[in-house]
């Protein structure tokens, strides 16, 4: 298994433009995350899903929109980026198994830079 | 509003010292804890995780402990090492949908 995966690795945008950061896991996991996370800060959640079709806002969903058509990806989109969007983005995902419910899997993140 | 409080915020010691980096939550329903460490510019590796029906869990050199009734987990790090340089995180969960509310973590240096 490749677990969680999140493309790109880095990217840098103009204020404006529009990008859609790629989140997929091959566990069959029912939920998934995105959090951002900046500098001296906990991550934050930005958007969450508990399966394909159902998502729903987290703590900081403004600038951001999610949908989910597959168990497998959870796509996240800014439709007009903001230098305050610059932060690192990361994807996990979960489920609740028998043996370690809930066991949170992390992406390895997506450094967005917005000038 | 949920909050995550981990101390020490930092913590610099020479190796081979056994530490204890704490966390608490203002919210104590707790469905498990699971500790990550995170490197510098890395994303966050799970180390252990303290299922529901547990109070703790081992894992080599490191032990974790959950307290449900007082809302506080603690990491055991015994003998410590350079390698063990990171930032480290207990994000509470209280069950379902993928919702983890962070600390700003601990950041431990180990120097030799």
């Amino acid at each position: 298994n490749a677990g969680v995966t999140q493309t790109p690795k880095f990217q840098v945008l103009k204020t404006g433009q529009s990008m859609t950061l790629q989140c997929a896991q091959d566990m069959n996991h029912e939920y998934m995350s995105w959090y951002r996370q900046d500098p001296g800060m906990g991550l934050r959640l930005i958007h969450y899903s508990v399966g394909a079709g159902i998502t729903d806002q987290g703590e900081v969903p403004n600038g951001y929109n999610v949908s989910r058509s597959t168990t497998e990806d959870f796509p996240l989109r800014l439709l007009s980026a903001a230098p305050s969007q610059t932060s690192v983005y990361f994807c996990a995902s979960s489920y609740e198994a028998s043996d370690r419910p809930y066991e949170q899997y992390f992406g390895p993140g997506t450094r967005l830079t917005v000038t | 509003k949920q909050e995550v409080t981990q101390i020490p915020a930092a913590l610099s010691v020479p190796e081979g010292e056994n530490l204890v980096l704490n966390c608490s939550f203002t919210d104590s329903a707790i469905y498990n804890l699971q500790w990550f460490r995170q490197d510098p510019g890395k994303g966050l590796t799970s180390l252990l995780l303290i299922q529901s029906s547990q109070r703790e869990q081992t894992s080599g050199r490191l032990n974790a402990s959950l307290d449900k009734s007082s809302g506080r987990s603690t990491l055991y790090i015994a003998a410590s090492q350079p390698g063990d340089s990171a930032t480290y995180l207990c994000p509470h969960f209280s069950g379902g949908y993928n919702k983890l509310i962070f600390g700003a973590g601990t950041r431990l240096a180990v120097h030799p």
